[in-house]
Parts: C-alpha cells; sequence; structure tokens
C-alpha cells in the first residue's frame, strides 16, 4: 500500500497552460502539504493544510491554488504555467500541525518548455 | 523563525568509512529534529528523529544522531558508509507548538561515496 501517492508522476507542458497535480494519502493524518524542490535540490514549503483548511501559504503566487475536497486528498493546480515553474513538487502529511515526522509522496517532475 | 543550516553542501567518502553530517538549528524552545534521506529520483524518507528524552537517537539503515542542546546541532552520523548510502540528506525542524504546521528544511547535504 503506498502512504502518499502522486500523480502524474512526470509532466512536460507549454508555457501558458494550466494543470493539476493530485495527491492522497491513506495514513489517516490530517495534514497534508506541497513542496517544491528545484534544480538544486533546495525544498521548500508551499502550502499546508489541516482538516481541509489552509494553515500555510508561503507567498506563493496566486498562479498556484491548492484544494483540499477532503483531508486525504490535497490537489495542486497551475494557472498560466512558467518556465520557472519547472521542479519537482512533493506532497506530504503528517499527523497533525505539531510539526511531527512527514512522509512524502515520490514527486511529481514538472518540466515547463 | 525556526531555521536550519547544513553547512557541508557535498561530502565525499570512501566506502567503509565513517561519516558525519552536520546540521544546526535555531528555534526558541525544543525542537522537533529530523533527518531525512532523498535515493535520485525518489521521495524523502524518515531516517531517525528527536522528540525528548535521550540524546543519542538511532535511526534506520545503521544511522544515528546526537542532539546537542548546547551546540544547537543535531549531526547525523554512520560508522562505516555503503554504497547504497549515496543520496540527498535533509536536515529538518520542526515546531512543537501547536497550530505551528511547519518543518523547515536545511538545503541538504549530497553524499558521493567512493568505491
Amino acid at each position: 500500500d503506498t502512504a502518499v501517492s502522486q500523480t502524474p508522476k512526470y509532466l512536460v507542458t507549454q508555457m501558458g497552460n494550466d494543470k493539476s497535480i493530485k495527491c492522497e494519502q491513506n495514513l489517516g493524518h490530517d495534514t497534508m502539504y506541497w513542496y517544491k524542490q528545484d534544480s538544486k535540490k533546495f525544498l521548500k514549503i508551499m502550502f499546508s493544510y489541516n482538516n481541509k483548511e489552509l494553515i500555510i501559504n508561503e507567498t506563493v503566487p496566486n498562479r498556484f491554488s491548492p484544494k483540499s475536497p477532503d483531508k486525504a486528498h490535497l490537489n495542486l493546480h497551475i494557472n498560466s504555467l512558467e518556465l520557472g515553474d519547472s521542479a519537482v513538487y512533493f506532497c506530504a502529511s503528517s499527523q497533525d500541525l505539531r510539526g511531527e515526522t512527514q512522509y512524502f509522496g515520490p514527486g511529481t517532475r514538472l518540466l515547463v518548455l | 523563525a525556526q531555521s536550519v543550516t547544513q553547512p557541508d553542501i557535498h561530502i565525499t567518502v570512501s566506502e567503509g568509512a565513517s561519516l558525519e553530517l552536520r546540521c544546526n538549528y535555531s528555534y526558541g524552545a525544543t525542537p522537533y529534529l529530523f533527518w531525512y534521506v532523498q535515493s535520485p529520483g525518489q521521495g524523502l524518507q524518515l531516517l531517525l528523529k528527536y522528540f525528548s528524552g535521550d540524546t543519542l537517537v538511532q535511526g534506520i539503515k545503521g544511522f544515528e544522531a546526537e542532539f546537542k542542546r548546547s551546540q544547537s546541532s543535531f549531526n547525523l552520523r554512520k560508522p562505516s558508509v555503503h554504497w547504497s548510502d549515496a543520496a540527498e540528506y535533509f536536515c529538518a525542524v520542526g515546531a512543537q507548538d501547536t497550530n505551528a504546521g511547519k518543518s523547515t528544511f536545511g538545503d541538504g547535504t549530497t553524499l558521493t561515496v567512493k568505491p
């Protein structure tokens, strides 16, 4: 059983397009996150949700819109994709907000041409 | 605000040699501390964590780390490195406050293992 899954694994698209990445966790966790890892492997948090409520929005452009239909899912929609959006996007989850262990998905490799 | 510094961007060791990866953190109270490993093309996997109690914690794959409050450090060690340990290693600090909702990651250390 995959604890945290993301789809798609790879995404290649043109500038200006709109795309979505889906994330699901089957761990029963309350909190989910989106991270962006750039080409230098720096890992930066973008968003966190707790019980479907937005908790953290780390000055991410409003072209990025997370959506949490239920606490097991946190999807990321990106409008008007730019070259600089090319990165690996990781979804993660944790039991709750208390800064505990995070469980990461395998990542979605986004390439914007 | 919490922060994490991993002073070594890249470390190369020979297979069988010992390893120490450095991590320094900044946090106002007792933090949660983590080491994660990322193998090429993979997501991050937890190696070990410190929440409280014994300052020497054991993790998976033969790794250990020691929390030193006086030095604000949480260095990762392994007595004998295997070629499969080549990966990216991230130190992270999490807030024990409720509603914090955030762990801060260091910039990572790339480990290369020479045969």
